[in-house]
């Protein structure tokens, strides 16, 4: 089975920073990756499909990159209501392994 | 559209449920669908897959043996039936539409919570 790496587990940064994180497939996925927003209480928002592209209505400080198996979701600039836990996902097939989430906090 | 859940409890180790999830406003029919599970503060984990009509179902390792997933497309209803339950199998379990990505909009439902403990 393939397995979803992501990192850091959780971070701190101060509002208008830039974070960056990394999700990593033990094997091939091509760029079938989702990047997830959840909020406490709330069910998982889509951000990012296709490794990279933006879903309609997200805000276009949020950003997806590859690079072979290793995938990164970049917030240009935190802001205050993107405290949230961010999931990667594959979707190369019907196994829809999830990453282990990272917690971000201001 | 609406994926509503239900069935989750309270349940002995070893114990079963069987969980629903009824669709509204959709199309039910034509789209496979997945259960996600996510436990007390714990991340999310992908359960199981179920293609629209049936033909075939994917498990989890954590899984596979003990749960079946199923469907009847005449009822709009997703199940989900747990047998041999543990403790590590609480969770908020969720019913989850199989999204074309770029093309379609993945739904969740609220969510049903299963708690195993005696």
């Amino acid at each position: 089975d393939i397995q979803m790496t992501q990192s850091p587990s959780s971070l701190s940064a101060s509002v208008g920073d830039r974070v960056t994180i990394t999700c990593r497939a033990s094997q091939d996925i091509r760029n079938h990756l989702v990047w997830y927003q959840q909020k406490p209480g709330k069910v998982p928002k889509l951000l990012i499909y296709a490794a990279s592209t933006l879903q309609t209505g997200v805000p276009s400080r949020f950003s997806g990159s590859a690079s072979g198996t290793d995938f990164t979701l970049t917030i240009i600039s935190l802001q205050p209501e993107d405290v949230a836990t961010y999931y990667c996902q594959k979707y190369d097939n019907a196994y829809r392994t999830f990453g282990q989430g990272t917690k971000v906090e201001i | 559209v609406q994926l509503v859940e239900s069935g989750g409890g309270v349940v002995q180790p070893g114990g079963s449920l069987r969980l629903s999830c009824v669709a509204s406003e959709f199309t039910f029919s034509s789209s496979g669908m997945h259960w996600v599970r996510q436990a007390p503060g714990k991340w999310l984990e992908w359960v199981a897959f179920i293609p629209y009509d049936g033909s075939f179902q994917y498990y989890a390792d954590s899984v596979r043996g003990r749960f079946t997933i199923s469907r009847d497309n005449s009822r709009h209803t997703l199940f989900l039936q747990m047998n041999s339950l543990r403790a590590e199998d609480t969770a908020v379990y969720y019913c989850v539409n199989d999204a074309i990505f770029g093309k379609d909009i993945d739904y969740w439902g609220q969510g049903t919570l299963v708690t195993v403990s005696s």
